[in-house]
């Protein structure tokens, strides 16, 4: 079982919603990753968290707005988002050295 | 081009079959290299991490070949429950540290 877990597992909402997706792992990981995956697609990189600090932000769109309250916890709060954002959203930590991450089973987003 | 590349297959293999896959990379900076699996509609996992010297974990090995930029994983004696998505996954060094993964092989072993 992954040690990273998220929530929810499934999340529906409209276009003008405003939701939040949660990942928490208890490892004493020091790094946090989002990533999206649409179907039949490999994991595309959002945003990394280093030491709860935003370290790498791949140009996703302001409607997506990651957090890191503390080293435990990660949010993407979610907000205007557009139907084309559906898609399996997926947490992964690491240690310091981000040479191997560890997912959380994700959640699948459906916006309409 | 794509950063990492593979072959989206499907490999169509027998019980039994040894399979090969392959994957290219085009950051000669980059420096780790890792296979993981993915069952369908589950995360991914780590398979195994790639070395220069070449690593086997049971029936998988895995090899690095940096001067052609090019890792390969083996699967001898395949199984029913080989049947996945296999990501070839790079890690650079561009702006921090960035995991880039390939579009993935899909494998069906059938009985």
């Amino acid at each position: 079982d992954t040690e990273v877990t998220q929530t929810p597992k499934h999340l529906v909402m409209g276009m003008t919603n405003k939701k939040s997706l949660k990942c928490e792992q208890h490892m004493g990981h020091r790094a946090m990753y989002w990533y999206k995956q649409k179907a039949k697609k490999p994991p595309e990189l959002m945003f990394v968290y280093s030491y709860e600090k935003l370290s790498i932000n791949e140009s996703v769109p302001s409607r997506f707005s990651p957090e890191c309250p503390n080293s435990s916890l990660l949010n993407l709060h979610l907000h205007a988002l557009q139907p084309e954002d559906s898609a399996l959203y997926l947490c992964a930590s690491s240690p310091t050295d981000p040479r191997i991450q560890y997912f959380g089973a994700g959640t699948r987003l459906s916006v309409l | 081009r794509k950063e990492v590349e593979q072959d989206p297959g499907p490999f169509n293999v027998p019980e039994g079959a040894t399979v090969a896959f392959n994957c290219t990379y085009s950051n000669s900076a980059s420096q780790s290299f890792f296979w993981y699996r993915q069952d369908c509609r589950k995360e991914p996992k780590l398979l195994m991490s790639v070395y220069s010297s070449g690593n086997e974990d049971g029936r998988f090995t895995a090899q690095l070949n940096r001067a052609s930029q090019y890792i390969s994983l083996l699967i001898r004696d395949s199984k029913l429950s080989d049947s996945a998505t296999y990501l070839c996954v790079v890690l650079g060094m561009t702006g921090g540290f960035k995991t880039i993964f390939g579009a993935g092989t899909r494998l069906f072993v059938k009985a």
